[in-house]
């Protein structure tokens, strides 16, 4: 009975190439996340979702684009994948905007060969 | 500009003894600060936080210092157990607003492994 489930764990694919990652949270929160960990393993936010309304949109190309079709809902779609997305992406939520207790998923290692 | 610095990547403590974590940050707007815990192949788990207003907060074996002067906080874990070998990561936000309201910014982590 995972909280907070992403999909797919592991992702490999040729540079080029669109891919989605997808989220879903049975915790009734209201706020959703996602979280790049980069190489130097520090985890960046990428984009905040409060209610299926865009909140936060840090400095990510525009080949990232988040999609949040409920509040339980938030995936993650890649177009024209680069060698430098190869990262561990992590999608969490929290009860609401400004609450920091996120959960967060397993995370989705991708590599961009 | 990395706001939140881990600066030791590993630590190593003997089961029993006090395993001490720290964490440094720059942004003098940070107020609230957490500690997540993550195992391989998990996502990170929350474990204890701290306000501003506080300088300490304790929750069983875990206490979390916070030096608001020298923008430093600890995390402290005793007795340290070998069930505590994980990556252990420090988060900072401004719960009074800011541009950093609503995010978590976190440090790289620090690898502790307790041996038994």
């Amino acid at each position: 009975d995972t909280a907070v489930s992403q999909t797919p764990k592991y992702l490999v694919t040729q540079m080029g190439n669109d891919k989605s990652i997808k989220c879903e949270q049975n915790l009734g929160h209201d706020t959703m996340y996602w979280y790049k960990q980069d190489s130097k393993k520090f985890l960046k936010i990428m984009f905040s979702y409060n209610n299926k309304e865009l909140i936060i949109n840090e400095t990510v190309p525009n080949r990232f684009s988040p999609k949040s079709p409920d509040k339980a809902h938030l995936n993650l779609h890649i177009n024209s994948l680069e060698l430098g997305d190869s990262a561990v992406y992590f999608c969490a939520s929290s009860q609401s905007e400004g609450s920091y207790g996120y959960t967060f998923g397993s995370g989705t290692r991708l590599t961009v060969v | 500009d990395q706001q939140v610095k881990q600066n030791s990547p590993s630590l190593s403590v003997q089961e029993g003894r006090i395993s001490i974590l720290n964490c440094d940050y720059t942004n003098s707007m940070f107020d609230y600060f957490l500690w997540y815990k993550k195992y391989p192949a998990e996502g990170p788990t929350f474990l204890i936080s701290i306000s501003s207003i506080k300088d300490k907060n304790e929750d069983g074996r875990f206490t979390v210092f916070l030096n608001k002067s020298a923008k430093h906080l600890s995390l402290h874990i005793v007795p340290s157990q070998p069930g505590d070998s994980a990556v252990y990561f420090c988060a900072a936000s401004a719960e009074a607003g800011g541009t950093s309201y609503g995010k978590l910014t976190f440090g790289q982590g620090t690898i502790l492994t307790v041996h038994p």
